[in-house]
């Protein structure tokens, strides 16, 4: 299984909402990813998991709050966003450690995120 | 800071011609990725390229990596509209495994 998948595929929410978002993948990989990436721009890391333990916050606003309750889950709630905060939120998952180094990163569809 | 370059930004090529796609970056890095992104889809790895004169093939795209250069290439062969994407080069930045910074992608049109 070299799948990463992501739900919901769409969300609409208001700025009072909190909803989340959900990644899954049963890969055995220990290192799990947010990314968000605006309309014909790249994808911008928000956050890295690694080993369940947050390892890398990209000053991302708390209104984004990221959980990793196991290794093949990610989740990311979202409270009180702006309507700025749109775009397409990706999952992402990579092996820890390689024995080539690769570190290569799998991406998951995507949630595309509307708020109003 | 690590600064990672695409040139061009939009390639508007016809079926059966070749094109090169650059990718530079301005630090050294040991970790290069390419990907390619549909419209409205996922990120899909196309190449790894770990080292100095590493080359790798899939169909009709051939990537190549010069770290002393600092530079990579994604060279298309007898392009078809299949190609049509958006492809994206990748660099490990500093001294994390995780963190990449992205080129600013190379919107691909292959007309008939």
């Amino acid at each position: 299984d070299t799948e990463v998948t992501q739900t919901p595929k769409h969300l609409v929410m208001g700025m009072t909402n909190k909803k989340s978002l959900k990644c899954e993948q049963h890969m055995g990989h220990r290192a799990m990813y947010w990314y968000k990436q605006k309309a014909k721009k790249p994808p911008e890391l928000m956050f890295v998991y690694s080993y369940e333990k947050l390892s890398i916050n990209e000053s991302v606003p708390s209104r984004f709050s990221p959980e990793c309750p196991n290794s093949s889950l990610l989740n990311l709630h979202l409270h009180a966003l702006q309507p700025e905060d749109s775009a397409l939120y990706l999952c992402a998952s990579s092996h820890e450690r390689t024995r080539t180094g690769s570190y290569e990163q799998y991406f998951g569809p995507g949630t595309r995120l509307t708020v109003t | 800071e690590l600064k990672v370059e695409q040139n061009p930004l939009f390639l508007s090529m016809q079926e059966g011609k070749n094109y090169t796609i650059y990718c530079n970056y301005s630090t050294t890095s040991d970790r290069l990725y390419w990907y390619r992104q549909d419209p409205g889809k996922s990120l899909e790895s196309l190449f790894v390229l770990l080292s100095n004169g590493a080359v790798k093939q899939e169909g009709r795209l051939m990537a190549s990596l010069d770290t002393k250069a600092r530079l990579s290439t994604l060279h298309i062969t007898a392009a078809v509209h299949d190609l049509s994407a958006t492809y994206f080069c990748a660099v490990k930045s500093g001294g994390s495994n995780y963190k990449l910074t992205f080129g600013k992608g190379t919107l691909l049109t292959v007309n008939p």
